[in-house]
């Protein structure tokens, strides 16, 4: 498997403008996250799937964000509109199962500016 | 939630020397603490783990032991290199739950 899969890894765009933001998860990973890393916070997790379903969004910071996930293979994360404050790395993790032995496996992160 | 704090946030260690970081936790049910190296623009990668019926494990240069009474675990690296520079990430979890991670540390070893 060729891991999990992110993109565009690098994105830079005006502020006001959607941001779509892409990931393939690990064929047979149950699980998918998507984590916002910050030198301030760290890595923040915004919101995560079982089997395609939304299971904690708690950590979406606001409206202007979503996220689907409509197969197994295929999820994005929309930011509309876009603002400054945004520019952060994005990152896609999917792990086979939570909790004990459950490894996270990352993407390679989508550097988003946000002018 | 639970909740992780990390410290320190930045450690700069000389070549040959021990590094520590320290994690604690809130939620006394969590089960689960890997650590995660994350190197300069790249993915986190998990390093090692340890589970909650094990105060202690090793892995050639690096270690984790974990106080369950006292809610903290930590990440022990001896006779560092270069190669250890990092950011390093503990995290928290119960089975059934999402991870919690800290905030990190950025670890710089000096030739």
């Amino acid at each position: 498997d060729a891991g999990v899969i992110q993109s565009p890894r690098h994105e830079v765009t005006e502020m006001g403008q959607e941001v779509t933001l892409r990931c393939k998860p690990i064929s047979g990973h149950d699980y998918l996250f998507w984590y916002r890393q910050t030198m301030m916070r760290g890595l923040e997790l915004l919101i995560y799937f079982n089997n395609n379903v939304p299971i904690d969004d708690s950590g979406m910071p606001e409206d202007r964000f979503s996220a689907k996930m409509p197969n197994a293979s295929f999820s994005t994360l929309k930011i509309q509109p876009s603002e400054p404050r945004d520019s952060a790395v994005y990152f896609c993790a999917s792990s086979p199962r939570l909790g004990l032995g459950g490894e996270l496996f990352f993407g390679e992160g989508s550097r988003l500016t946000v002018l | 939630g639970e909740n992780v704090e990390q410290h320190p946030s930045t450690l700069s260690v000389q070549e040959g020397d021990s590094a520590v970081i320290k994690c604690t936790y809130s939620d006394s049910a969590s089960n689960y603490f890997p650590w995660y190296k994350q190197e300069l623009g790249k993915r986190p990668q998990l390093i090692i783990d340890i589970r909650s019926n094990v105060g202690e494990k090793k892995d050639q240069r690096i270690a984790v032991t974990l106080n369950k009474t006292a809610k903290h675990f930590s990440l022990h690296i001896t006779e560092t290199q270069p190669v250890d520079s990092a950011v390093y990430f503990c995290a928290a979890s119960l089975t059934g739950n999402q991870f919690y991670f800290g905030t990190g540390t950025s670890l710089t070893v000096i030739p």
